[in-house]
């Protein structure tokens, strides 16, 4: 069936860096696009990243942007997330998605839409010293 | 950045209808997905594109959109549906998601 592992979370220094992974199975890794969602304890959900299907269109949230890079890697069906110069505020589970991208028309104008059908369980990362 | 507000909690009677509003400007001019989220699972897509459900999730849960207000509605509510419940939209080049509510089936 449609599955995706993360792996790799675990505790870090302020400043130090880590790097996740999420495993794909069950589907045609390379006909989606891919996205990492965090949610910090206790808070809401929040976007990190999001990379379309060869790699080639990447975006990042504001308050992740410079110190993260998300990779993909479709011989593998496999995604990632480098993260540097880890804060405090990044102490979240962070969660891999499947991305649904698609194009809709709305008085006159054509927009980009996107949502995550398929999550995987998530990873944790906990920053502190 | 585009923003969007959602109630913090909604009550819900058992087998009433529970309705929650996600707020934004024009909002109605884009299309807005929800996301149920039990304590420690993954969230679950609910509704997509305003108004569509995945396969598996139960009539009960239904979707509109319109003007300034982006709404989920829960009929015949059930304790199994108490859950956070987030509302999401893509803006340009950036996901936003809602705040999200706790819904409580009482």
């Amino acid at each position: 069936q449609v599955q995706l592992v993360e792996s790799g979370g675990g505790l870090v220094n302020p400043g130090g860096s880590l790097r996740l992974s999420c495993a794909a199975s069950g589907f045609i890794f390379n006909d989606y696009y891919m996205t990492w969602i965090r949610q910090a304890p206790g808070k809401g959900l929040e976007w990190v990243s999001y990379i379309n299907s060869r790699g080639g269109t990447i975006y990042y949230a504001d308050s992740v942007k410079g110190r993260f890079t998300i990779s993909r890697d479709n011989a593998q069906s496999s995604l990632y997330l480098q993260m540097d110069s880890l804060k405090a505020d990044d102490t979240a589970v962070y969660y891999c998605a499947r991305d649904v991208s698609y194009n809709y028309y709305v008085s006159g104008n054509y927009y980009n839409g996107h949502y995550m059908d398929v999550w995987g369980k998530g990873t944790t990362v906990t920053v502190s010293s | 950045s585009y923003e969007v507000t959602q109630p913090l909690s909604v009550s819900v009677a058992l087998g009433q209808t529970a309705r929650i509003t996600c707020g934004g400007n024009n909002i109605g001019s884009k299309n807005v997905h929800w996301y149920q989220q039990k304590p420690g699972q993954a969230p679950v897509l609910v509704i997509y594109r305003d108004s569509n459900r995945p396969s598996g999730i139960p009539e009960r849960f239904s979707g509109s959109n319109s003007g300034n207000t982006a709404t989920l509605t829960i009929s015949r509510a059930q304790v199994g549906d108490e859950a956070d419940y987030y509302c999401q939209l893509w803006d340009s080049t950036s996901c936003v998601f809602g705040t999200g509510t706790k819904v409580t089936v009482l």
